[in-house]
């Protein structure tokens, strides 16, 4: 599992509360990354983080921000929650043999009423 | 399994048979692959990669082949396992990103008959 813990594994909030994912990881990698997993749909990449405090945008990145102020966590913000990120949340890391191999956590299913 | 595709293609396999899932992918520029499996509420799970300066890779009862030019990409599994049941997907990368970024497939649901 690449020492990759997500929390909280599942919730369920109302619409336009505010939600902040959390994504843990022990091997000090560098890269983080967070996607989103929907049915009709490849995993698309949120934001990522290429060190602490350094972010960048993916491709669905509208409604979502993101922080990391240390290198072993990486959060996800949902500012105000709506249905359509109903989801299902997979952080991953970039792994060190100079490849663009990436390994997932387990896994947040998040629902928006 | 979690939303992980209501309409996947699927393939349904005898246990003990082989087993070959494919990708299309869609950037000729992409220099590296990896084939996942996703079992049903678990996160993605890494199999095996490949570079574009090779065709073919192998690995514990799998193989990855890759065709350039057709932009195709295959995994083997051999003498399939009641536990090889899941989704499987194709990532690959591109040089316009380095190496930080990855494109993913949809899947196939791959289910091992008994």
């Amino acid at each position: 599992d690449a020492g990759i813990t997500q929390s909280p594994r599942h919730k369920v909030t109302e619409t336009g509360t505010p939600v902040t994912l959390r994504c843990h990881q022990t091997e000090n990698h560098r890269y983080m990354y967070w996607y989103r997993q929907d049915p009709g749909h490849g995993l698309r990449l949120i934001h990522y983080s290429y060190g602490v405090k350094d972010t960048d945008k993916g491709e669905v990145s509208d409604g979502y921000s993101v922080s990391r102020s240390k290198t072993e966590d990486f959060l996800l913000t949902l500012e105000s929650a709506t249905s359509s990120q109903t989801s299902v949340y997979f952080c991953a890391i970039k792994g060190t043999s100079g490849g663009a191999e990436q390994y997932f956590g387990p896994g947040t299913r998040l629902t928006v009423t | 399994g979690e939303s992980v595709g209501l309409h996947l293609p699927t393939l349904s396999v005898q246990e003990g048979d082989n087993s070959i899932i494919n990708c299309a992918y869609s950037n000729s520029a992409s220099d590296y692959f990896i084939w996942y499996k996703q079992e049903s509420g678990k996160g993605p799970q890494f199999i095996i990669d490949i570079r574009s300066n090779m065709d073919k890779r192998q690995g514990q009862r799998v193989t990855v082949l890759l065709n350039k030019t057709v932009k195709h990409l295959s995994l083997q599994i051999a003498a399939t396992q009641p536990g090889d049941s899941a989704v499987y997907f194709c990532a690959e990368n591109a040089p316009a990103f380095g190496n930080e970024k990855l494109t993913f497939g949809t899947g196939t649901r791959l289910t091992i008959i008994p």
